[in-house]
């Protein structure tokens, strides 16, 4: 597959509690975005990091936050769960972080918020 | 901000029918890219459109980005029942700095033995 993995796969949570999950990139990409999926819906872009700062952040409120790692790898957080929060966590890595880099997903975290 | 829209948003066709999605994005594009997630999976990419009016094939799969680089078109001939699943397109807007890829909400594809 693409090389990318996410852990853990699946995750179950209550409302207001907190949750980091976590993003090994493909080897060789310094950049990693994640994105938010609903059922049904398209990927929605919440942040990308590139070179271990963040570089550029869609339409989510500040209790998301991301860090990256010197080995590229990624991780997400979430404060304050709400049941909304409930869906499908993707990250993707990218050689670069310009428009033209390829994004490669990983399987995904799905989280429940109960 | 930047709206990405996809028709139809369910298709189901016999096996053997060909098939068609259009996307349009209310602002001009960068690039367009598409991915195909199939059930419980996770997006994978397809293609990438650049040029203004670029046509790529695969096998089976056609490939069209607009003129104005604001719409593109994906086109399956002859469905098989490997096809099923939900295509996206996804672009970025053109302008320096911009690569937050939007995506559009997808078109899932059924495809009837």
């Amino acid at each position: 597959e693409t090389g990318v993995t996410q852990s853990p796969t699946h995750l179950i949570k209550t409302r207001g509690q907190q949750v980091t999950l976590r993003c090994s990139s493909q080897s060789g990409h310094n950049t990693v975005s994640w994105y938010q999926q609903a059922l049904g819906q398209g990927p929605q872009f919440i942040f990308q990091y590139y070179r271990e700062e963040e570089n550029g952040r869609g339409n989510f409120p500040p209790r998301f936050s991301g860090l990256q790692f010197p080995n590229y790898s990624s991780e997400l957080n979430v404060n304050a769960l709400e049941l909304d929060d409930s869906a499908l966590y993707l990250c993707a890595s990218s050689l670069g972080s310009g428009a033209k880099n390829i994004q490669y997903f990983g399987a995904g975290t799905r989280l429940s918020v109960l | 901000g930047q709206q990405v829209m996809q028709i139809p948003q369910y298709q189901h066709v016999q096996e053997g029918e060909d098939f068609t999605t259009y996307c349009n994005s209310s602002t001009t594009l960068s690039n367009i890219q598409w991915y195909k997630q199939r059930p419980g999976g996770h997006p994978v990419f397809l293609i990438q459109l650049v040029k203004s009016g670029e046509v790529k094939k695969q096998k089976r799969l056609t490939f069209q980005f607009g003129e104005a680089k604001k719409n593109s078109s994906l086109h399956i001939t002859a469905t098989q029942t490997t096809d099923v699943g939900t295509y996206f397109c996804a672009g970025p807007p053109s302008g320096a700095g911009s690569y937050q890829l939007t995506f559009g909400k997808g078109t899932k594809l059924s495809v009837i033995p």
